[in-house]
């Protein structure tokens, strides 16, 4: 599976619109790109997933490069409770052998 | 979308005992489940894989024999911690892959300390 890097930590306030970036150099051709939240003590939650160029729903937006090898997850005006770790992952869009998480983004929106 | 209940969420047992976790996919058919651990402030450790019917593949320096994995049906799949110590006290969690294979569909979590 393609391995994956984000930023350790990013820092946000109210009302500001946060963009996660996750690289993702060897992402293979039938690779789909999928983020994740998850809140302490909770299992992650499926955020959005994309193949190519953009994709949004009612809570993101996911922005994909021609080159695939990077994707941008795109929180708009963030509130208190998207204080969350984020997770970007990268896995074959059918018949997941494994389904592996890197270290996330901790993401602390302040007031 | 498609809900995975775990059950317990918490339970506190003493050393030297087993404790089963269950995995359920509600309203879907799961062929494939996947199983983590969490310590605090890190990330989704993937210990095993389990697939329908067949034993699970277990991943590198996970004990197969300490946490037995059964995927017995197709919404049900349990993880049993035998002989728990108080290092196995951790955050364990449960994913479940839907129809399509696609999207992962995660349990609430449950949260094992070892006494």
């Amino acid at each position: 599976l393609a391995k994956t890097t984000q930023p350790i930590s990013m820092d946000s306030y109210e009302g500001q619109e946060v963009n996660i970036t996750c690289s993702h150099n060897n992402i293979a051709t039938n690779d789909y790109i999928t983020w994740y939240q998850q809140f302490p003590s909770q299992g992650p939650r499926f955020i959005i997933q994309g193949y190519k160029t953009k994709v949004t729903n009612e809570v993101a937006s996911l922005f994909i490069p021609a080159d695939r090898k990077s994707s941008t997850l795109s929180l708009p005006r963030v509130s208190l409770s998207d204080t969350a770790v984020y997770y970007c992952l990268v896995a074959p869009n059918s018949g997941y052998s494994t389904l592996t998480f890197g270290k996330g983004t901790m993401l602390l929106v302040s007031p | 979308g498609a809900v995975v209940s775990q059950h317990p969420s918490r339970v506190i047992c003493k050393s030297g005992t087993s404790v089963k976790i269950e995995c359920r996919s509600l309203d879907f058919q799961a062929t494939t489940m996947f199983w983590y651990r969490q310590f605090p402030k890190q990330s989704l450790m993937l210990m095993a894989t389990s697939n329908e019917g067949s034993k699970a593949t277990y991943e590198q320096g996970v004990e197969k024999d300490k946490f037995l994995i059964n995927h017995a049906s197709l919404t049900l799949s349990t993880l049993t911690v035998t002989s728990a110590h108080p290092e196995d006290s951790s955050f364990y969690i449960c994913s479940a892959l839907g129809t399509m294979n696609t999207e992962a569909f995660f349990g609430q979590g449950t949260r094992l300390t070892v006494v």
